[in-house]
């Protein structure tokens, strides 16, 4: 039950595209297409952005897109604005359990 | 509107207890598996536990293994969390979320994401 690997920090200006990166492994990420990305401003509650993969929920900008590959999923945010500065987490259902990801800090300079 | 609504959280001693309720409101709780995740300070999001529809089937992350016990209760609509031999590691914030629901004709499945959540709860193990 580890924490899926994700960079501690990705910045970019206002426009730019960044990826965020979600290692995990063949009993998570690898084996399931259940990974699901959520944004959390502190001290509110997190907001799920990404679900199944590649699937936006009603009223989530298309800005924001997810993908995987192998062990490892994706979450690009394309041209990148001031209210996309926040934490983001991926999470993987891995059979009886659900694993989160250590975090990135998404910060627009 | 959904609406989850946490409470219970506080100070409490190493190897004490408490119960953590969240309630529930504008969705019939019955029909979703329910979950907690909590988030230490300075830490990311960790889930916690999980509960299918009729509470009879129940997962834990091992670190709260035979210390924690997640249950409902559907005529209060609620979610609850005790947690019994608390440790300074058990500090965060506790947040309960539901777990997204496909349904298809007269089916319906649990979607293995989490598309409401509360506000959370704080939780402070200290002597």
């Amino acid at each position: 039950q580890s924490a899926l690997t994700q960079p501690r920090s990705v910045s970019g200006s206002p426009g730019q595209s960044v990826t965020l990166s979600c290692t995990g492994s063949s009993s998570d990420v690898g084996n399931y297409n259940y990974v699901s990305w959520y944004q959390h401003h502190p001290g509110k509650a997190p907001k799920l952005m990404i679900y199944d993969v590649t699937k936006r929920p009603s009223g989530v900008p298309d800005r924001f897109s997810g993908s995987k590959s192998g062990n490892t999923a994706s979450l690009t945010i394309s041209g990148l604005q001031a209210e996309d500065e926040a934490d983001y987490y991926c999470c993987s259902y891995a059979g009886s359990y659900t694993v989160f990801g250590s975090g990135t800090k998404v910060t627009v300079l | 509107e959904v609406q989850l609504v946490e409470s219970g959280g506080g100070l409490v001693q190493p190897g004490g207890s408490l119960r953590l309720s969240c309630a529930a409101s504008g969705f019939t709780f019955s029909n979703y598996w329910m979950n907690w995740v909590r988030q230490a300070p300075g830490k990311g999001l960790e889930w916690v536990a999980n509960i299918n529809k009729d509470g009879s089937v129940k997962y834990y992350v091992d670190s709260v293994k035979g210390r924690f016990t997640i249950s409902r209760d559907h005529a209060k609509n609620s979610l609850y969390l005790q947690i019994n031999s608390l440790r300074g590691e058990d500090t965060a914030v506790y947040y309960c979320a539901r777990e997204g629901l496909y349904c298809s004709g007269s089916s319906c499945y649990s979607q293995y994401y989490f598309d409401y959540w509360g506000q959370g709860t704080l939780v402070t193990v200290s002597s």
